[in-house]
């Protein structure tokens, strides 16, 4: 129940494209779900993050999605750019313990092609 | 803000040594956490602490494994004795936890120190 589940493992998108990372989670407690971003020798860092107060927060090229029924989230990269080329990491906690303690998904490896 | 800082960046050593990792939180962070990246296991948590206090050490993974925070600028993560299975990254990273109430601010890691145990 404290697994969240990242998919895909790998994506290759074409410059100006839009890259969609999913994330499903089973634990009702989570009322926190951010999106960290790690390039290599990096360690990640936060991108975006939303509460399920809402069902989409946006910022700049970047979109979270969420589907509280459903228990997913999703991360949308709009005008994917080569600079985007990371792993991407989903995650979640409880906020009313610490946002910090995290449960995080296995990773995305996103590659965009010029 | 010079961000979280972790020393060393690399360390190599050879199983059975013991092994000191090093990590300053940003200034006015009160939570500390230790995570570890590997390629089987992703990233998870071993240790985090609240105001200089270890709250919850239940992913730390064996007896080998031990962590302090004497000072708030200031934590270490120990393994003694080390195995070829400890090789990973460890990350430290920290954050300003309400005292009151539920939330935060967001986590902030630093570049990791890549252990390899031969």
């Amino acid at each position: 129940q404290q697994q969240v589940k990242q998919s895909p493992q790998s994506l290759i998108v074409q410059k100006g494209g839009i890259s969609i990372i999913n994330c499903a989670y089973e634990n009702t407690a989570f009322d926190y779900f951010p999106w960290y971003q790690q390039f290599p020798g990096k360690g990640p860092a936060l991108l975006i993050a939303i509460r399920p107060d809402v069902s989409e927060k946006k910022e700049g090229r970047f979109t979270i999605s969420f589907n509280k029924s459903a228990k997913q989230f999703s991360l949308h990269i709009m005008d994917s750019q080569p600079g985007d080329s990371a792993t991407y990491f989903c995650a979640a906690s409880r906020g009313s313990s610490n946002t910090g303690k995290l449960i995080f998904g296995q990773g995305t490896t996103l590659q965009v092609k010029p | 803000d010079a961000g979280v800082i972790q020393s060393p960046r690399h360390e190599v050593t050879e199983m059975g040594q013991e092994v000191t990792l090093r990590c300053k939180p940003i200034s006015g962070h009160n939570s500390l956490f230790w995570y570890r990246q590997t390629m089987m296991r992703g990233l998870e948590l071993l240790i985090y602490f609240n105001n200089n206090v270890p709250i919850d050490d239940s992913g730390m993974p064996e007896d080998r494994f031990s962590a302090k925070m004497p000072n708030a600028s200031f934590s270490t993560l120990k393994i003694q004795p080390s195995e070829p299975r400890d090789s990973a990254v460890y990350f430290c990273a920290s954050s300003l936890a309400f005292t009151t109430g539920p939330g935060g601010s967001p986590l902030h890691f630093g570049n990791g120190t890549r252990l390899t145990v031969t």
